[in-house]
């Protein structure tokens, strides 16, 4: 059972262009959801992420956007650059337990063209 | 300020043989986490562990995985007689402590291929 379902699979936008990418979840425990980004041969690096109190949450080019009765949430890259493409991935975490156990979503690969 | 640092980079082996993986924290942190990825897969949990306890090892498979964090040197990934399907990226994480809202911070990871 998957329980962070990520898509699309892959993406190609122009530079400038906004990608999006989406993600739902569907343990209504999950209460922290971050996105990482990974380039080839690195390991993931966390990009930014969001908590179910707000529903939106932007940092620099990057938002996330959380819809939490529709148990979605989306990241958003404004006046996207050659340099953002990469492998993406959302993530939730449960972390009442203390410590953080991450669940991915299968990854989005971006291509940004110039 | 080295950050974590997985070795090797690379690991062929054999089906049958043994392969360990070595995972260095980031410097002050005590909490490491091992995570697998396998082709076009998001990373999975395998195992959290502070120094010399395991925390949390829902993730590993009950049979030929096993982890440590001994109280000196690197935490280690071992994996018995492995199989092709053991063929992954498996990447580990750390941690300044375990609490909520840590930020962790993932290693290059280690390529294994099983022939």
């Amino acid at each position: 059972q998957q329980q962070v379902k990520q898509s699309p699979q892959s993406l190609i936008v122009q530079k400038g262009g906004i990608p999006i990418i989406n993600c739902a979840y569907e343990n209504t425990a999950f209460d922290y959801f971050p996105w990482y980004q990974q380039f080839p041969g690195k390991g993931p690096a966390l990009l930014i992420a969001i908590r179910p109190d707000v529903s939106e949450k932007k940092e620099g080019r990057f938002t996330i956007s959380f819809n939490k009765s529709a148990k979605q949430f989306s990241l958003h890259i404004m006046d996207s650059q050659p340099g953002d493409s990469a492998t993406y991935f959302c993530a939730a975490d449960k972390r009442d337990s203390g410590y953080s156990t991450l669940t991915f979503g299968k990854g989005t690969m971006l291509l940004v063209s110039p | 300020n080295a950050g974590v640092m997985q070795n090797p980079r690379h690991l062929v082996r054999r089906r049958g043989q043994e392969a360990r993986l070595r995972c260095s924290p980031m410097k002050g942190h005590s909490h490491v986490y091992w995570y697998r990825q396998l082709p076009e897969e998001g990373l999975k949990f395998m195992v959290y562990l502070q120094k010399e306890n395991i925390i949390d090892e829902s993730g590993m498979p009950k049979e030929r995985f096993s982890a440590e964090f001994p109280k000196e040197g690197p935490s280690i990934l071992r994996i018995q007689q492995v199989v092709r399907g053991d063929s992954a990226a498996y990447f580990c994480a750390s941690s300044f402590s375990g609490g909520t809202n840590e930020k962790l911070f993932f290693g290059s990871g280690t390529q294994l291929s099983v022939l």
